[in-house]
């Protein structure tokens, strides 16, 4: 139990266009999604904390139109990184909460970004 | 406020020996602790946690560790080594009216010989 998806797992873009990453709890509900930013060889950054028909809370310094957020669903929820750029190039991961109050993030895999 | 201070970015360690992996935290309230070990370009998988009942946690893979509040420790230890341990390992805690927030330590790197 408790699997958490990502898709893709890799793209690799052109400077300037977005780019969509979806997760996905795939047996059970999460009405609590968090999405981090991890660089190479460096401890994962939390970009943001998605909670399902809400707005997305960031953290700070995270630029809100930059990274944009959409929990549509109880088992969704997706990054859209806007007007990419290659510094925005990184592993990107997202994780989910089984219960409202539950104490343990269940991550993804990943997808990793490469922006050209 | 919550952190995580994991002491040594690499531990190297041979086939079937102790592995013992530091992580101290600070925190204002009771904290929930977490280790979590990532392979090279996956996610996290959960290898333990602590959630204020027992303070010696067993988990995933023969891997346990032990909540000690005066030393605000949480280190993570294997008796026996295995290959496929080798990997990163990060610490991490939450709690508090923070609830939803991780904070994660810097990693550590577990390389094992044979």
């Amino acid at each position: 139990g408790a699997v958490v998806s990502q898709h893709p797992s890799r793209v690799i873009c052109k400077s300037g266009t977005s780019v969509k990453i979806e997760c996905r709890s795939l047996d059970f509900q999460a009405t609590t999604m968090f999405w981090y930013r991890q660089f190479p060889k460096q401890s994962l950054m939390l970009m943001a904390t998605s909670n399902e028909g809400s707005k997305a809370t960031y953290e700070q310094g995270v630029e809100k139109d930059k990274f944009l957020i959409n929990h549509a669903s109880l088992t969704l929820s997706t990054l859209t990184v806007t007007s990419a750029h290659p510094e925005d190039s990184s592993f990107y991961i997202c994780s989910a909460r089984v219960q409202p109050h539950g104490e343990t993030q269940y991550f993804g895999p990943g997808t990793r970004l490469l922006v050209l | 406020a919550q952190s995580v201070t994991q002491l040594g970015s690499h531990v190297s360690v041979s086939e079937g020996a102790l592995v013992l992996l530091r992580c101290n935290y600070s925190s204002s309230v009771p904290p929930y602790l977490f280790w979590y070990v990532q392979y090279p370009n996956q996610g996290l998988q959960l290898l333990l946690k602590y959630t204020s009942a027992a303070t010696l946690v067993k988990g995933i893979n023969g891997f346990e560790a032990e909540f000690k509040k005066s030393e605000t420790s949480f280190h993570l230890t294997k008796p026996s080594a295995h290959m496929s341990d080798a990997a990163e390992y990060f610490c991490a805690v939450s709690g508090g009216y923070n609830f939803n927030k991780f904070y994660f330590g810097s990693g550590t790197k577990l390389n094992v010989k044979p």
